[in-house]
């Protein structure tokens, strides 16, 4: 049972736009920067946005990220079928010996 | 380029050790603190233990305190991750990662694999 909770699933056609929203407390999202990986089928996570909105470089600016207290959301526009992966939201937990958490991933299919 | 190589997995019987390794190239490793993260099989990341640069502190998610140790030596570029006293709970793909320095892991090796069964 993970403290940053995330919808298990999200879908939509080539082209939209999708929202994952991470949602988390005080202790954790509420006073720690959010962190946003792809894990495409069978490969490792890679970021995609870092310190709550910041893309590295390479991440095409289709991908962005948003924090308002308690919760983030990672946007993707112009949805592509290479987008089809798990994607999970991160960052640290002052309340679990200094470590850092994971939300539980959401799927992103495109139809 | 960063790279960061896994290894040293394995299948392990319940209640034995098992020492994983990652190579870093391509990076001032001495400079970067350094994450286990592990993926059960068809579940979610879990982050499992992080070394500071220099080595002096370690963090550990509750379930493997006392039983999992990491640490590092900077004049081979490479972390470990020492696994005693496994349980089956621990089967899952182990990758390590960079911490980027901005609150994100932003290099991940390949993984390496450890199955614990009797």
């Amino acid at each position: 049972q993970s403290v940053l909770t995330q919808p298990p699933s999200v879908s939509a056609a080539p082209g939209q736009t999708v929202t994952i929203s991470c949602s988390g407390s005080s202790s954790n999202i509420g006073s720690n920067y959010v962190s946003w990986y792809q894990q495409l089928p069978g490969t490792a996570p890679k970021v995609l946005i870092y310190e709550d909105s910041q893309r590295p470089s390479g991440i095409p600016d289709r991908f962005f990220g948003v924090k308002s207290g308690t919760s983030a959301t990672l946007g993707i526009t112009g949805l592509q079928t290479g987008d089809e992966a798990d994607y999970y939201c991160g960052t640290w937990d002052n309340t679990l010996s200094l470590g850092r958490a994971f939300g539980g991933g959401t799927k992103v299919t495109v139809l | 380029q960063v790279q960061l190589v896994e290894s040293g997995g394995g299948v392990v019987q319940p209640g034995r050790s098992l020492r994983l390794s990652c190579a870093a190239s391509g990076f001032r490793f001495s400079r970067s603190g350094m994450h286990w993260v592990r993926q059960a099989p068809g579940k979610g990341l879990e982050w499992v233990t992080f070394i500071v640069s220099g080595g002096r502190n370690q963090y550990y998610r509750e379930s493997v305190k006392g039983r999992f140790t990491v640490s590092r030596d900077d004049s081979k570029d490479t972390i470990y991750l020492q696994m005693n006293n496994v349980r089956v709970e621990d089967t899952a793909v182990y990758y390590c990662a960079r911490d980027g320095g901005h609150y994100e892991l932003d290099w991940w090796g390949q993984g390496t694999l450890v199955i614990v069964s009797s």
